[in-house]
């Protein structure tokens, strides 16, 4: 139980252009995801939270008009980068968990943004 | 501030035990956890403590001091696919996770 699938997996893009990540919870519902970045060598960071059906919360220093996220569905979160540029580049990976606030969080497998 | 401290790195013989401590200050406390992230893919759930003690999973436990804010993972019987970065995260009073940087674990034959 508590699969997380992410897709794409990997994605090469020109600069300027908007990349969509989705995140699917497979086997359970998904009250809250979570979207984070993660750089080469460095620790994760929550770039911001998402509940279903209402607006992301986001991290301080995330832009939200770059990072649009949607959380359309208890099984369905998506990320937007908006006008990628190559700084975004970066190993995305979302996480959902259901049920009350501290029940765990389950991570998808990330996904690589390569920006050209 | 919050902070989460854990060693960077950490080195260990197949088949030896290895600890890997981890302390931390957050605003209010709601469970600590430990994941595993390979190197290129996304963490792994290994074990959550919100009560003080150790919590045994195989091959791995996990133990909890919350007077002291501290908490450990225990590795034994260490193989070679043990190699990976394991990351502690403590729970705040909003239920945020507050990430360490990770401790990286090195498997040598």
């Amino acid at each position: 139980g508590a699969v997380v699938s992410q897709h794409p997996s990997w994605v090469i893009c020109k600069s300027g252009t908007s990349v969509k990540i989705e995140c699917r919870s497979l086997d359970f519902q998904a009250t809250t995801m979570f979207w984070y970045r993660q750089f080469p060598k460095q620790s994760l960071m929550l770039m911001a939270t998402s509940n279903e059906g209402s607006k992301a919360t986001y991290e301080q220093g995330v832009e939200k008009d770059k990072f649009l996220i949607n959380h359309a569905s208890l099984t369905l979160s998506t990320l937007t980068v908006t006008s990628a540029h190559p700084e975004d580049s970066s190993f995305y990976i979302c996480s959902a968990k259901a049920g009350g606030p501290s029940e765990t969080q389950y991570f998808g497998p990330g996904t690589r943004l390569l920006v050209l | 501030g919050q902070n989460i401290d854990q060693p960077t790195e950490m080195t260990a013989t197949e088949g030896a035990i290895v600890q890997i401590n981890c302390t931390y200050q957050t605003s209010g406390f709601n469970g600590l956890f430990w994941y595993q992230q390979h190197a290129g893919e996304a963490p792994t759930f290994l074990s959550y403590n919100v009560l003080d003690g150790l919590e045994e999973k195989g091959r791995f436990s996990s133990f909890l001091s919350r007077s002291k804010g501290y908490s450990y993972l225990l590795l034994k019987e260490l193989q070679m696919k043990d190699s990976a970065s394991y990351l502690c995260a403590s729970m705040d009073s909003n239920y945020q996770l507050i990430w360490g940087a990770g401790t990286k674990l090195i498997i040598k034959p």
